[in-house]
């Protein structure tokens, strides 16, 4: 079967720095994803993870640990522009590019 | 064009009656994803299409759920008799074939669909 978990609600202060943790059980895996989404609109890309350890792109790193099924996304010197969903998905082994989401978490941060 | 384009974005329908929503990905890509998105919750498969052909479509909730992608561009999600669970937001994404490196899913902004 397949399971992603993440938290569902998170909260934090501008210019601090948040961790969004994601663990997954799936029958394959080929990559985990994660991907921020605002309120009514299209989910776009954030970072990409295959091997284990620590990609780094910006304020936005993503770890990964296979042999754990789990992954997080930390962001740095949050903005307000960073409240958001973001979504941890991880991608089957299978030949195509399927991904399976979790619920989100929603990241509120405040002045 | 430069991304994926959905119409039409917002959609409310009675239920039992049908709707078509329609996906324009990325010119080029051979990949192409359907996904249903309740409120809240995270975006869930119905279906993919490699070029014209649907090769998977175990996603779809029920036979009353209907995609095409007859040319291997444009896509179309055809959903019959409507019920007041179909509700959500349709997001279509496509990419470049294969699932190597991070071959990204580009998504479009959605059709949210509302059955009175």
């Amino acid at each position: 079967g397949q399971n992603i978990d993440q938290p569902t609600e998170m909260t934090a202060t501008e210019g601090a720095i948040v961790q969004i943790n994601c663990t997954y059980q799936t029958s394959g895996f080929n990559g985990l994803f994660w991907y921020q989404q605002h309120a009514g609109e299209a989910p776009t890309f954030l970072s990409y993870n295959v091997l284990d350890g620590l990609e780094e792109k910006g304020r936005f790193s993503s770890f990964l640990s296979r042999s754990k099924g789990y992954s997080y996304l930390l962001l740095k010197e949050l903005q307000m522009k960073d409240s958001a969903s973001y979504l941890c998905a991880v991608r089957e082994t299978g030949g195509y590019n399927k991904l399976i989401f979790g619920a989100g978490t929603r990241l509120a941060v405040h002045p | 064009g430069a991304g994926v384009s959905q119409s039409p974005r917002y959609k409310v329908a009675k239920r039992g009656q049908d709707v078509a929503l329609r996906c324009d990905p990325i010119s080029g890509h051979v990949s192409l994803f359907w996904y249903q998105q309740a409120l809240g919750q995270g975006p869930e498969f119905l279906t993919y299409f490699q070029n014209e052909a649907q090769l998977d479509k175990s996603g779809l909730p029920s036979d009353r759920f209907f995609a095409e992608r007859p040319e291997g561009s444009v896509s179309t999600l055809k959903i019959q008799r409507t019920q007041q669970e179909d509700s959500a937001v349709y997001l279509c994404a496509s990419s470049p074939q294969g699932a190597r490196g991070a071959n990204v899913l580009t998504f479009g902004a959605g059709s949210r669909l509302t059955v009175l």
